[in-house]
């Protein structure tokens, strides 16, 4: 089946800690994105990919890194920097960069203790 | 930057009711998308718009991108227990920028 996936559903991690989360997609998208939802919010962008080997910073980027060494998979790392890293994270992806649908992953829940 | 103000924030209704939700904007859009959202997963398109005036339909859900570009509708008929969720109005730009509402959270009551 063609689909996004991301893993894991759930990630506990102690605060100061690096984690990554994985987001991995067989649609042959060429554009991939992190959001991060809080609760009562709407979504918003972190880092974004329109192709391999490039990615871009969102409209909130600090604490966070990506890479995109391959089209199927776009990782981010939370990084200690981040202050308030706890929140429902979403990959998603698109054919191209543009106007054309975003189809989104399952999510990943992060708690960090 | 450009905002999306969705509309209500969340409504209880009985089953078998109709409901309506809004997106409005002060900017235009080229592209709106609906989606839902059930807890704990991710957000599931419902529906996407192309052009002004467009209506399109998708089993009992209905949505219309504004005249005015500025603004979407998402309907649904004769609700069921499963249509729970969040749902998400999606806005892309001129600079091919998606913008997201916060969401309405619908609840049925049987």
């Amino acid at each position: 089946d063609g689909g996004i996936t991301q893993s894991p559903k759930y990630l506990f991690r102690k605060e100061g800690q690096n984690v990554t989360l994985s987001c991995e997609q067989n649609l042959n998208h060429d554009a991939m994105y992190w959001y991060r939802q809080d609760p009562g919010q709407g979504l918003r962008l972190i880092y974004y990919s329109q192709i391999v080997n490039d990615f871009q910073k969102g409209d909130i980027a600090e604490g966070y890194s990506v890479s995109r060494e391959k089209k199927e998979s776009f990782p981010l790392t939370v990084t200690s920097a981040q202050k308030n890293p706890t929140a429902f994270y979403l990959c998603a992806s698109s054919r191209g960069w543009g106007p054309d649908t975003q189809y989104f992953g399952p999510g990943t829940r992060l708690t960090v203790l | 930057g450009q905002q999306l103000n969705q509309s209500p924030q969340s409504m209880f209704i009985q089953e078998g009711e109709d409901v309506s939700m809004n997106c409005t904007s002060s900017s235009i859009f080229n592209t709106w998308l609906w989606y839902k959202q059930e807890p704990g997963e991710g957000p599931v398109l419902l529906i996407a718009l192309y052009k002004a005036g467009e209506l399109t339909s998708n089993g009992r859900l209905t949505a219309q991108f504004g005249i005015t570009r500025k603004d979407s509708f998402l309907n649904i008929s004769a609700s069921i227990p499963s249509d729970v969720g969040i749902y998400f109005c999606a806005g892309i730009n001129r600079d091919d920028k998606i913008i997201f509402g916060k969401g309405t959270r619908l609840h049925i009551l049987p």
